[in-house]
């Protein structure tokens, strides 16, 4: 079965801080996705990036970075110099190629950032 | 403004009763996803159809029920609802990324549900 695993409930910080938001995931396929997705207080679900299982770069995106390590089964994502606009909920997600190749989502971190 | 379009947004109703929450899926994508999100379990994927045909199902429960029409809309009938339905309804749809085959999902604003 497929897990994803955000041990981090919630997270505060103040602003312009870094922070870093860990995913962990379980999975007996050899190749798969795995997503981040952003869900601000308005509610809609917002993907920001993909990677796949053969791809082990570290990638950036403005502040945005995302580090995967498929020896401890991590995609941990960092917000570096945190702004205010980035408070939101974000979700991991795993995604297999085979079978019903359904998003199988983690639970969750609500990050708050502070002025 | 993601593509994907669901009606209602906020929808309520009391118990025993059912109601139908729609999807337009993003113009091109065959596929249609629902999940639903409530505080307790999550998101958690409910059904996928594929030009009109199901897919694969997940933890949906009898009473919900959902179909894909011809022109790719898709609706999700939800009856004898219980005050624990209520919760946000997701329909998202997908994108094929030919150099990858991965597909993206592309998220609708939620139907948010609540049952008294």
């Amino acid at each position: 079965a497929q897990k994803v695993t955000q041990a981090q409930t919630e997270i505060s910080v103040v602003e312009k801080e870094d922070v870093t938001l860990d995913c962990v995931y379980e999975t007996r396929d050899t190749t798969y996705y795995l997503f981040w997705y952003k869900q601000p207080p308005s509610g809609e679900l917002v993907f920001l990036i993909r990677r796949n299982s053969f791809d082990e770069q570290n990638e950036i995106s403005g502040r945005y970075s995302w580090n995967f390590q498929k020896s401890t089964s991590s995609f941990n994502f960092t917000i570096t110099a945190s702004q205010v606009v980035d408070s939101a909920v974000y979700f991991c997600a795993l995604r297999s190629i085979q079978g019903a190749q359904k998003l199988v989502f983690g639970q969750g971190t609500r990050l708050t950032i502070n002025p | 403004d993601s593509g994907v379009t669901q009606t209602p947004k906020h929808l309520i109703t009391a118990t025993g009763q059912r109601v139908t929450l729609r999807c337009s899926p993003r113009s091109g994508d065959l596929s249609v996803y629902w999940y639903q999100q409530s505080l307790d379990q999550g998101l958690q994927f409910l059904i996928q159809y594929y030009n009109g045909e199901e897919r694969a199902k997940g933890n949906i429960l009898e009473r919900f029920s959902a179909q894909q029409f011809p022109d790719l809309h898709s609706e999700l009938n939800l009856s004898s609802l219980e005050l624990g339905d209520s919760a946000l309804y997701f329909c998202a749809s997908s994108v094929v990324d030919t150099g990858s085959g991965a597909n993206v999902l592309t998220f609708g604003a939620g139907s948010r549900l609540t049952v008294l």
